[in-house]
């Protein structure tokens, strides 16, 4: 059974880099899912972050697509996730999750991270 | 990008209700639709994909229905497990919009 795990600093300075690891067990980063971030400020909505699939190739949400980038390591069977300039807004529990392409709905979801930007 | 809008944002209701929630794409999203419910400090959890397609496990009280830009959640006889917040998401052209949720609380 696939599980994902989020894990990565707590805290992060405003102007910093926000750096966050999916690892995957149970099962392979392979052909056929996308592999996604998705946040969730507190008390708010779930926001879609982007994702990459096993190629490599990326898809990102417009409003955040100057700041993220998405990428694979196959080797390790993990997928990180980089966001750069961060301020308070981007303090929230960012989640990693699998998107089957077949359904393209998010079917594993990893725990979830808390990540508060603060100086 | 396509943006999702859910109603109601905050639904109350009782124990053995029928409850529907609704989700409106800002242009056709052809059936792309998946439906998921939350829990406070939990992840959300997958309860429709394809629209109406039920997820593996999930109690058969749910099902959605909808094509195009409208597409619903009804959730029937509503248990005490059921009040949670619900969310829709989209998926099209390379993107991906969840809707802003729905609190189903006791009432």
């Amino acid at each position: 059974q696939v599980q994902l795990q989020e894990s990565g600093p707590g805290l992060v300075k405003p102007s910093g880099t926000l750096s966050l690891i999916c690892s995957v067990s149970g099962g392979s980063i392979s052909s056929g899912n996308w592999f996604n971030w998705v946040r969730q400020p507190p008390g708010k909505g779930l926001e879609w972050i982007g994702e990459i699939d096993y190629s490599g190739s990326t898809n990102y949400n417009t409003s955040l697509k100057s700041r993220v980038t998405i990428s694979v390591d196959r080797s390790k069977n993990q997928f990180s996730l980089k966001l750069t300039a961060v301020t308070a807004a981007d303090t929230a529990i960012y989640f990693c999750a699998r998107a089957v392409s077949w359904i393209d709905a998010f079917d594993i979801w990893g725990l979830g991270t808390s990540v508060t930007v603060s100086s | 990008d396509i943006q999702m809008t859910q109603s109601p944002s905050t639904l109350s209701a009782s124990v053995g209700d029928r409850v529907t929630i609704t989700c409106r794409a800002s242009q056709s999203i052809s059936g792309w639709l998946a439906w998921y419910q939350q829990k406070p400090g939990k992840a959300p959890k997958l309860l429709i994909y394809k629209a109406s397609s039920l997820e593996r496990g999930v109690s058969s009280r749910f099902s959605g229905s909808g094509s195009g830009t409208e597409y619903t959640l009804t959730i029937t006889s509503l248990q005490p497990d059921d009040f949670a917040t619900y969310y829709c998401q989209q998926y099209n052209s390379y993107s991906r919009t969840f809707g802003q949720g729905t609190k189903v609380e006791i009432q």
